[in-house]
């Protein structure tokens, strides 16, 4: 069974600043998904960004970037030029590669709170 | 267009009382799946439909739960007798695809509070 950990529980930034979010998971797979989801108080989840683990270079998003390292599983999310609106918690998933059944569901870590200072 | 949507938004319900939540996916997505989240802490699996098949449920606590979407589209999560440890928000979301490629999209959820 995959495994997501996210161990910061919380962690705050200024605005206009970088900050990086943690992520490491355990998997026996060598195909699978990364993902980074956002859940906005009171509001529904969306995707950030994703990584395909077959994919060496890390995936960009306008000011969100990834520095996905494979053989270390980890898979951290950089937010650059921080805004208020990026005030949310956040979340770490996995999905396998393969198709149908069971290998299609999300696999999420605990998620990390992130408050912007203005 | 639309997204994914859900209701009620939220739900109070006596401890022992019978729950229905409703999950209208995206038009024409082959894929539903059924998630609860704990306050505080991410989603977890339920249970996964491809059209109107039910091809997971190990996700489902106990068999207080069932779920179905019996024409491929709306799917009901029911909770038989709930518990307060039933408390959760309740996520829907909904696929195109069936394989990992494809994105899932999610819903506000049906927050359930059993006192």
């Amino acid at each position: 069974a995959q495994t997501v950990t996210q161990s910061q529980p919380e962690m705050s930034v200024q605005e206009a600043e970088t900050v990086t979010l943690s992520c490491t998971y355990d998997t026996s797979e060598s195909d699978y998904y990364l993902f980074w989801y956002k859940q906005p108080p009171s509001r529904q989840m969306i995707l950030v960004i994703r990584q395909e683990a077959y994919k060496q270079q890390n995936a960009t998003e306008n000011r969100f970037s990834v520095n996905f390292q494979k053989a270390a599983k980890s898979f951290s999310l950089k937010i650059s030029d921080s805004q208020l609106g990026d005030a949310a918690m956040y979340f770490c998933a996995y999905r396998s590669q393969q198709s149908g059944g069971a290998n299609s569901k999300l696999t999420f870590g605990k998620g990390i709170t992130l408050s912007v200072r203005p | 267009g639309a997204g994914v949507s859900q209701s009620p938004r939220y739900k109070v319900a006596k401890r022992g009382q019978d729950v229905a939540l409703r999950c209208d996916p995206i038009s024409g997505h082959v894929s539903l799946f059924w998630y609860q989240q704990a306050l505080g802490q991410g989603p977890e699996f339920l249970t996964y439909f491809q059209n109107e098949a039910q091809l997971d449920k190990s996700g489902l606590p106990s068999d207080r739960f069932f779920a179905e979407r019996p024409e491929g589209s709306v799917s009901t999560l029911k909770i038989q007798r709930t518990q307060q440890e039933d408390s959760a928000v309740y996520l829907c979301a909904s696929s195109l695809g069936t394989g990992g490629f494809y994105e899932q999209y999610f819903g506000p959820g049906t927050r359930l509070t059993v006192t």
